[in-house]
């Protein structure tokens, strides 16, 4: 595809469920980021990958989140006993590292709600 | 650890007006970004600043770079309707080119 894509647009769910998150990149683009999006706020990092390596977790909240990326392209961000304040749109982002410009490309996001 | 701070946080201009969004961040850093999110959707990227001094122009909207005061700026030329959106700017976060983001400019254009 064209740009970064992201199932599902839309997650509702309940307090302590699991949620997988998916993310596509740009085809060929070796590095991708998660963040997220809370409202009235900019995003915040969460965990980057280069290639199949996730080279920087730092800011994930805690051990219920996780992300892979198998097989260095698509990635699942999953988060176990879900909270309410997990609430929020999440954001997937992957760039070339190709150039020194090196731009994120986002995705359209996934917006969670945990009732 | 690397803060971004942008200002106003809400700016209600008129059509044809000129204003400048300020974009402050607390550490040294090689590249700074700009983007602009309308409501429900993603970012999309405006502008790549990489250098001290750099200037970059497209349209309505310029942005600049000046690395020493650790400083960006986004001027809007002759506002129009159109430009309404929230706005951010984003400061590479080191090695792994992570972002760190200010909290964003909320633009309103009247007609």
């Amino acid at each position: 595809g064209a740009g970064v894509s992201q199932t599902p647009s839309n997650k509702v769910t309940e307090k302590g469920k699991y949620v997988e998150l998916r993310c596509d990149p740009i085809s060929g683009h070796t590095a991708l980021y998660w963040y997220r999006q809370s409202l009235g706020q900019g995003p915040e990092f969460l965990i980057y990958f280069q290639g199949t390596g996730a080279a920087d977790d730092s800011g994930l909240p805690n051990d219920r989140f996780f992300a892979v990326r198998p097989e260095g392209s698509v990635s699942t961000l999953k988060i176990q006993r879900t909270e309410r304040g997990d609430s929020a749109v999440y954001l997937c982002a992957s760039s070339s590292w190709t150039s020194i410009a090196d731009t994120q490309y986002f995705g359209p996001g996934t917006r969670l709600t945990v009732l | 650890e690397l803060k971004v701070e942008q200002n106003p946080l809400f700016l209600s201009m008129q059509e044809g007006k000129n204003y400048t969004i300020y974009c402050n961040y607390s550490t040294t850093s090689d590249r700074l970004y700009w983007y602009r999110q309308d409501p429900g959707k993603s970012l999309e990227s405006l502008f790549v600043l990489l250098s001290n001094g750099a200037v970059k122009q497209e349209g309505r909207l310029m942005a600049s770079l000046d690395t020493k005061a650790r400083l960006s700026t986004l001027h809007i030329t002759a506002a129009v309707h159109d430009l309404s959106a929230t706005y951010f700017c984003a400061v590479d976060g080191g090695a792994t080119n992570k972002l760190i983001f200010g909290t964003g400019t909320l633009l309103a254009v009247q007609p």
